[in-house]
């Protein structure tokens, strides 16, 4: 069964520190892998995605993710965390060979940075 | 401006009262979907459409009806709630073109409470 899965139910981090936000996957064939981030009581906002190539993606407000196939992994960072980055953030990811289009979403992880 | 717009954003209810949360997409998006979102469980599809008139069942479709009459509106119909459908819901669109990765787009939510 496809599956992601976010260890941390909450990341801590203090302003100025780098920040990482872990996810790993199971999926059949290769992945397209997602980030999306949820400021409270708003929707889903896209960050970034890995489809193929470079394995170190870049994305909206500084945020980067590194694809690495042998961990089946997708970590988003960030080299210097800021308080407004506070948020929680989904990890989700879609076979290549599916053919509904279905996102497979981990549990999210909730980013507190504190001043 | 690009966007999916939910209504309500907030709605309280008492079980078994028939309801509809509608939402409309003006990007012309083949494929939409609702969502519920619940503490420590993620996003987890209830349904979706890959076009007008095609719609299918997600990972927890029970008690949840939709209909896709035009390709802009997928509105979400409970016709017996209860309160174990509390939760925050949202809809997404996506284009299909290009494959299957490209980025959802998601409304503000619909917070719902069946009491």
């Amino acid at each position: 069964a496809q599956s992601v899965a976010q260890p941390e139910d909450q990341v801590n981090v203090a302003e100025g520190n780098p920040l990482t936000v872990k996810c790993t996957y199971s999926v059949s064939g290769n992945p397209y892998l997602f980030w999306y981030v949820q400021y409270p009581n708003r929707g889903l906002q896209f960050l970034l995605k890995y489809i193929t190539g470079d394995n170190l993606v870049k994305g909206s407000y500084g945020f980067e993710a590194e694809f690495n196939k042998s961990q089946t992994s997708f970590h988003l960072k960030k080299p210097s965390a800021l308080v407004s980055d506070s948020a929680l953030y989904f990890c989700a990811v879609r076979g290549r060979m599916d053919s509904n289009y279905q996102l497979i979403w981990g549990a999210g992880t909730k980013l507190i940075i504190k001043p | 401006e690009a966007q999916v717009t939910q209504n309500p954003r907030y709605l309280i209810t008492v079980t078994g009262k028939k309801l509809t949360v509608t939402c409309s997409q003006n990007m012309n998006h083949e494929y939409m979907s609702w969502y519920r979102q619940d503490p420590g469980l993620g996003l987890r599809q209830i349904y979706y459409s890959m076009n007008v008139e095609v719609t299918d069942k997600g990972d927890v479709p029970e008690g949840y009806k939709v209909s896709r009459k035009e390709k802009r509106n997928f509105p979400l119909i409970l016709e017996s709630p209860s309160p174990n459908q509390t939760s925050l819901y949202f809809c997404a669109s996506s284009t299909q073109q290009g494959g299957g990765h490209t980025e959802a787009f998601f409304g503000q939510g619909t917070r719902l409470t069946v009491v």
